[in-house]
């Protein structure tokens, strides 16, 4: 089975640029979860959905950010406009009906390594 | 605020040694959940332990629940250079499936 698929794998940005990531949960997840991961900070989560509705964005940094998940199949986060700070990799990670059962695992891509020039 | 801490950051030991590394809190979590993460991937969940106490093991890899579900802890007994990796715990709160990370412990088993 296709796992959590992310793209790009890699990108590099000035700042001040637009920049998405999209994700494709593994099917029949119903949760769908970004994180930011750095040395400094770990893995922070910064929004999730549950059946494509968003549940928690207490984690986006700030308005710059933003996620949205049209069907059930696809989500991205977009970031407008960049900023270096913003360097980081971002996973993407889905599981089944986190929204009721807390011990659910959730299964990660392989994350985007951005970088804000 | 960082709800759960992890020690040691990093660890670097030779192959066939034991260690121990520590998911602490001052906060109760509903489950707790241990992943592994090796370079230019996401985590990959090893286990889930979800009552106070219980004890799970997986080949070489023990983990354990704090009897109060604040703490846990992972020991690796002989390990292997196929151990290296970033060892992340998560707590989870009630049934919101948002899940809190620690840290992380960086391993490094030398051949």
């Amino acid at each position: 089975d296709a796992g959590v698929i992310q793209s790009p794998r890699h990108e590099v940005t000035e700042m001040g640029q637009e920049v998405t990531l999209r994700c494709k949960p593994i099917s029949g997840h119903n949760s769908l979860f970004w994180y930011r991961q750095t040395m400094m900070r770990g893995l922070e989560l910064l929004i999730y959905f549950n059946n494509n509705v968003p549940i928690d964005d207490s984690g986006m940094p700030e308005d710059r950010f933003s996620a949205k998940m049209p069907n059930a199949s696809f989500s991205t986060l977009k970031i407008q406009p960049s900023e270096p700070r913003d360097s980081a990799v971002y996973f993407c990670a889905s599981s089944f009906d986190a929204g009721t059962v807390s011990n659910q695992p959730q299964h990660f891509g392989d994350g985007t390594r951005l970088s804000i020039l | 605020t960082q709800l759960l801490e992890q020690s040691p950051q990093f660890l670097s030991i030779q192959e066939g040694e034991n260690l121990t590394v520590y998911c602490n809190s001052s906060s109760v979590f509903s489950s707790l959940q241990w992943y592994r993460q090796e370079p230019g991937e996401g985590p990959v969940l090893l286990v889930t332990v979800v009552t106070g106490g219980e004890v799970k093991k997986l080949k070489r890899l023990t983990f354990q629940f704090g009897d109060a579900r604040k703490d846990s802890s992972l020991h690796i007994t002989a390990a292997q250079p196929g151990d290296t990796g970033l060892y992340l715990c998560a707590g989870a709160k009630g049934n919101t499936g948002k899940l809190i990370f620690g840290q992380g412990t960086t391993l490094q088993v030398k051949p």
